[in-house]
């Protein structure tokens, strides 16, 4: 899997729109980039995943540049409960082999 | 539709014991991945398997651990003979048969925290 850089941790506002941009300069073309989440120690939660094109669903959109070298975690009105550690990942499409990093721990704040 | 379900939620053992963690995977997953967290750390992969077949158990200690997953039943993560340093929350995660495994996510079950006294 391609090294992904996070921040370390960021504030949000509730009911703001939250931005979590993650580098993974060294992607190959078959790799995706997934989103998952941690909320205190709970099971990881899938959020998004993309190859090239943005994508969006109930949670969430993900913007990807076009070089692929970075991409965007978009919470468009962030709340309370979504206070986790935030993980970006570039894996192979074959399998869910999942190489967890630091993550951004994301606080929201009222 | 049942989530992955993990069980028991938290296991105490002593040092020298045997833990057992069992997996059920979401109804129609074949795949299975179990991960694991020590204190304060983030979330390393043990094992990926498949109905009765290991695929990849390159995160899985080589000694004391191992884990199966039966045709019938669920996954185990088995831990013999178990340390301190075994104390962590253990994850299974599983995810559907994609086409080639393209472009499928994983859903994860709530963890067993095993403590080791």
């Amino acid at each position: 899997d391609a090294k992904t850089t996070q921040p370390t941790s960021m504030d949000c506002a509730e009911g703001r729109a939250a931005n979590l941009p993650c580098n993974h300069s060294t992607i190959s073309g078959n790799e995706y980039v997934y989103w998952y989440r941690q909320i205190h120690s709970q099971g990881p939660q899938y959020i998004i995943h993309g190859l090239k094109n943005n994508e969006t669903n109930e949670m969430a959109s993900l913007i990807i540049t076009e070089d692929r070298k970075s991409s965007t975690l978009i919470l468009p009105h962030a709340t309370l409960r979504d206070t986790a550690v935030y993980y970006c990942i570039a894996t192979k499409a074959a399998g869910n082999k999942l190489t967890f990093g630091g993550g951004t721990r994301v606080l929201v704040k009222p | 539709n049942a989530g992955v379900m993990q069980n028991p939620r938290h296991l105490v053992r002593r040092r020298g014991q045997e833990a057992r963690l069992r997996c059920s995977p979401m109804k129609g997953h074949s795949h299975v991945y179990w991960y694991r967290q020590l204190p304060e750390e983030g979330l390393k992969f043990m094992v990926y398997l498949q109905k009765e077949n290991i695929i990849d158990e390159s995160g899985m200690p080589k000694e004391r651990f191992s884990a199966e997953f039966p045709k019938e039943g669920p996954s185990i993560l088995r831990i013999q003979q178990v340390v301190r340093g075994d104390s962590a929350a253990y994850f299974c995660a599983s995810s559907p048969p994609g086409p080639g495994h393209l472009n499928t996510e994983a859903f994860f079950g709530q963890g067993t925290r095993l403590t080791v006294v």
